[in-house]
């Protein structure tokens, strides 16, 4: 069976440090990938989503970026990190055919201070 | 562009009743429309996903209906408990891209 792994569950990071939030897929090959934040009181916003390995699309100007460097791990990265950042960051995975059924991994929350 | 509106965005009901989400998108050209429970603090859980050429689909006390000509999707939860108070989100996948496009969800609220 397939399992989404997102790591880590919290964290707290002062203005202008670096982050890196990582997820991993297992069971399943060549899967679209999608970063996903949800700030507080607001609906999910798509950030960034993949549909392989070395391909990053982004949907919104923003001080994050994304890398796949294999094909199950998703990256989302700062150099330099924003109080706006703060919020709730979702992975979530899905396969091109079939039923595209959007799983989503258990969340990272960011405190940015 | 297509747009999600889920009404209404929040929802208290006592223990027992029968409720009613909706959801609805402006562009009908989709590829299926699937229905999200977020705890707080937590991810999402795939409730129920209706292909494009489907008009519902069941689960349990959940139905999700689906009527593509008229833009509209519900969810309709039977015999509510408390432990159904969550947010629940829809979101429409595009026929021609493969991005989801979310409505910002009803915070459901199931009173003992």
């Amino acid at each position: 069976s397939q399992t989404i792994h997102q790591w880590p569950a919290t964290l707290v990071q002062p203005v202008g440090s670096p982050l890196s939030l990582e997820c991993t897929v297992e069971g399943t090959s060549n899967p679209n990938l999608y970063w996903y934040r949800q700030a507080a009181g607001r609906g999910l916003q798509l950030l960034f989503y993949s549909v392989g390995i070395g391909q990053i699309s982004s949907e919104v100007p923003q001080n994050l970026s994304a890398s796949r460097p294999q094909d199950r791990q998703f990256i989302l990265s700062s150099k330099k990190l924003l109080l706006s950042d703060s919020g709730f960051y979702l992975c979530a995975w899905a396969l091109i055919s079939g039923a595209n059924v959007l799983t989503f991994g258990a969340g990272s929350r960011l405190t940015v201070l | 562009k297509q747009e999600v509106t889920q009404i209404p965005a929040a929802l208290s009901v006592p223990e027992g009743e029968n409720l009613v989400l909706n959801c609805s998108f402006t562009d009908s050209a989709i590829y299926n429309l699937q229905w999200f429970r977020q705890d707080p603090g937590k991810g999402l859980t795939s409730l129920l996903l209706i292909q494009s050429s489907q008009r519902e689909q069941t689960s349990g006390r959940l139905n999700a209906s689906l009527d593509k000509s008229s833009g509209r999707s519900t969810l309709y939860i039977a015999a509510s408990q408390p432990g159904d108070s969550a947010t629940y989100l829809c979101a429409v996948l595009g026929d021609s891209n493969y991005q989801l496009i979310w409505g910002a969800g009803t915070k459901l609220i199931i009173k003992p």
